[in-house]
């Protein structure tokens, strides 16, 4: 499979636990983004990654969260003390450089109890 | 407001159907338009990519923009029951700033 990879698909964690999501992207892609959708909701943007470098981070990105991306190939986005309002699905997407589309992959779905 | 607004549905039509899908947004910066096609817990598909105003056709599937009236539609020909799924639309500036905004998305239901 040449798409972009999530890990794992769904997660199930206790209120102020926390949780990490790896995401690997397109062979090649350098180019890497977060978004989070709740249901009913499209995705929101939260980062984005271009090779190792994070370039931008949404407002929505509170202190809490924090992704990485080292030798900008995957990618991890880890969320401290989780709270009922993280639970939603985390997707991770990327691009390459001659591409104007972004390609999504199948997310990770968060549920904080 | 939102920056782009969707109705989101349900919509449900018979198999064989015409269907159209529509997105209105705000920013006349966005130059790039997609739609995606999303399944239940999975993952957005791109469906269609357009670039500022005009038509795109692929198999049953004709995207539409335009931008005077900042308006974009998506239409699927000869529905069919796979076709049921949540539409997002999703939009770029020019800036550069890779930042997809979407709709909040369409249901289609799709009848046998």
């Amino acid at each position: 499979d040449t798409g972009v990879s999530q890990d794992p698909r769904h997660k199930i964690t206790k209120r102020g636990q926390n949780v990490t999501f790896r995401c690997d992207p397109i062979s090649e892609h350098n180019r890497l983004y977060w978004y989070r959708q709740t249901l009913g909701q499209g995705p929101e943007f939260l980062t984005y990654f271009q090779n190792e470098a994070q370039l931008e981070k949404s407002r929505l990105l509170s202190d809490r969260f924090s992704a990485e991306r080292p030798k900008g190939s995957f990618s991890t986005l880890e969320i401290q003390r989780t709270e009922q309002g993280d639970s939603a699905m985390y997707l991770c997407a990327s691009r390459g450089d001659s591409g104007n589309t972004i390609y999504f992959g199948e997310g990770s779905w968060l549920t904080v109890v | 407001q939102k920056e782009v607004e969707q109705d989101p549905g349900p919509l449900s039509v018979p198999e064989g159907a015409i269907v159209s899908l529509n997105c209105t947004y705000s920013n006349s910066a966005f130059q790039y338009f997609m739609w995606y096609r999303q399944y239940s817990r999975k993952g957005p598909e791109l469906l269609m990519y357009t670039y500022s105003s005009g038509n795109k056709e692929d198999g049953r599937f004709t995207a539409q923009v335009d931008k005077s009236s900042k308006y974009i539609s998506l239409f699927i020909r000869d529905s069919q029951p796979s076709d049921s799924a949540t539409y997002l639309c999703a939009m770029e500036p020019t800036s550069g700033t890779y930042k997809y905004i979407f709709g909040t998305g369409t249901r289609l239901k799709v009848l046998a």
